[in-house]
C-alpha cells in the first residue's frame, strides 16, 4: 500500500527552465514532508522540507509547495542547472512515529543543457 | 564532520544464508534508521533505533532485525535469505527523534542474494 506516490518515474526540462516534480499522498494524518535527491551510488541528500502548518517553504532555487486539500506537494527547482540531474523522492511522516518516513518511488528528473 | 559510514558496501550471499550490515552516524546522533530500497518500491522504512531501544519497526517479517549499541552505532541482520532480500540498504542517523528530524543517509549496502 503506497502512502505516498510519484506519478512520473522522469522528467526532462531544458537548463535554465522550471522544473516541477509532484508528489501525492493519501494519509492525512501526514503532518511533515521532505524531499531528497539521489545521485547514483550515492545516499539520498536532504533537500528541502515542509509542515502541515505551511503551505510553502523556499529554500533558494527549491520551493515546496503543500497543498493539504488535495493531499498534493510539489517541489519546484527554479532555475535548472544540469548538476540537478537526480533522483528526487518525497517522503512524509505523521505525528509520534519517530522518524518512520513514507517514501515515494522517485522522479529521475535530467536537465538538459 | 564525516558522514554515516555503511559497511560493507557491497556483498553476495545464497539463499538461506543470514547477513549482518553495520551502519555509524554522524557523531552526535542518536537516532538511527534503516531502509529498503528496491526497484520500483522506492524506500521502505525498516525500523529505528534511539537511544538503544527500537522505536518503530516497519512492515517487515520477524528475519529481519537490528540492534543500536551505546555508541549509537548500529546493525541490522536478515537471516534465513531470500532472493527478494536482494536490495540497497540505507542507514540514516537524525538528530532529533521526531518528525522534525532531517534524515542523512549513508551509501548503502548493496545486498545481492543468489
Amino acid at each position: 500500500d503506497q502512502q505516498v506516490k510519484q506519478n512520473s518515474p522522469s522528467l526532462s526540462v531544458q537548463e535554465g527552465r522550471i522544473s516541477i516534480l509532484n508528489c501525492d499522498y493519501t494519509n492525512s494524518m501526514f503532518d511533515y514532508f521532505l524531499w531528497y535527491k539521489k545521485y547514483p551510488a550515492e545516499g539520498p541528500t536532504f533537500l528541502i522540507s515542509i509542515s502541515s502548518i505551511k503551505d510553502k517553504n523556499e529554500d533558494g532555487r527549491f520551493t515546496v509547495f503543500l497543498n493539504k486539500s488535495a493531499k498534493h506537494l510539489s517541489l519546484h527547482i527554479v532555475p535548472s542547472q544540469p548538476g540537478d540531474s537526480a533522483v528526487y523522492f518525497c517522503a512524509a511522516s505523521s505525528p509520534n512515529t519517530g522518524n518512520q518516513f513514507y517514501f515515494g518511488t522517485g522522479t529521475s528528473l535530467t536537465v538538459i543543457p | 564532520k564525516a558522514g554515516v559510514t555503511q559497511t560493507p558496501r557491497y556483498l553476495i550471499k545464497t539463499r538461506g544464508q543470514q547477513v549482518t550490515l553495520s551502519c555509524s552516524p554522524i557523531s552526535g546522533h542518536r537516532s538511527v534508521s534503516w531502509y529498503q530500497q528496491t526497484p520500483g518500491q522506492g524506500l521502505q522504512f525498516l525500523f529505528e533505533y534511539f537511544s538503544e531501544t527500537q522505536r518503530n519497526k516497519g512492515n517487515f517479517p520477524g528475519r529481519f532485525s537490528g540492534r543500536q549499541f551505546s555508541n549509537s552505532r548500529s546493525e541490522m541482520n536478515v537471516s534465513t535469505l531470500e532472493l527478494g532480500d536482494s536490495a540497497l540498504y540505507l542507514c540514516a542517523s537524525s538528530l532529533l527523534q521526531g518528525s522534525a528530524g532531517e534524515l542523512f543517509f549513508g551509501e548503502g549496502s548493496r545486498l545481492t542474494v543468489l
